[in-house]
């Protein structure tokens, strides 16, 4: 398996743009997470699902973040309009939802709004 | 709410050494994992080793190794004979399957 991938890697963008990250989890993991990582607040939970379901959005800041999971194998996190706020590295992770083998996570993509 | 804590922003340790890292954690649930992951500089998260809470026993993976108090809340990550290859934030997690909350990460240096 090639693990769970995410694209782009890096993405550099101007406010106000519209920004989408997408993300592909392991092939019969049920469970997918969205976290965004900066130096200020650490690695923090935006939403997850499960079975392509939204379970919990509390972490999504504002309603400029949107995600979908139209199906098993894909997921994208939508920023609209994008802020310099925002600039951040965006992980996706998947989990197989049985017991608790931790996550796998994404190389992440490095956002930049200028 | 779960909060998990890493009192020490950075470490360091010189090759061959053992270093420890904490790890304090607080939830509510009856059921729930801990981990420890490693964050080298190419950002990649990677899965260092894995601790039931219902087992006793420390859970251990070749030179790393946790020590796990439940009713402390504590678990530590001890690296033995470390390598230049393990310099790295090195970052704690508590929770489920339904969600990982993660410590602020320690940044571990080693020095040849």
């Amino acid at each position: 398996d090639a693990g769970v991938i995410q694209s782009p890697r890096h993405e550099v963008t101007e406010m106000g743009q519209e920004v989408t990250l997408r993300c592909k989890p392991i092939s019969g993991h049920n469970s997918l997470f969205w976290y965004r990582q900066t130096m200020m607040r650490g690695l923090e939970l935006l939403i997850y699902f499960n079975n392509n379901v939204p379970i919990d959005d509390s972490g999504m800041p504002e309603d400029r973040f949107s995600a979908k999971m139209p199906n098993a194998s894909f997921s994208t996190l939508k920023i609209q309009p994008s802020e310099p706020r925002d600039s951040a590295v965006y992980f996706c992770a998947s989990s197989p939802g049985r017991e608790a083998y931790g996550y796998t996570f994404g190389s992440g993509t490095r956002l930049t709004v200028v | 709410a779960q909060t998990v804590t890493q009192s020490q922003p950075e470490m360091s340790v010189q090759e061959a050494e053992t270093v420890t890292l904490s790890c304090t954690y607080d939830t509510s649930e009856s059921d729930y994992y801990l981990f420890w992951y490693k964050q080298p500089p190419s950002r990649q998260m990677i899965l260092v080793i894995r601790q039931e809470a219902y087992k006793q026993q420390n859970a251990t993976e070749n030179r790393f190794s946790v020590n796990f108090q439940k009713a402390a809340k504590s678990f530590s990550l001890k690296i033995s004979d470390s390598q230049l290859g393990d310099a790295a934030m090195y970052f704690c997690a508590s929770g489920n399957t339904d969600k990982l909350i993660f410590g602020t990460g320690t940044r571990l240096q080693v020095f040849p």
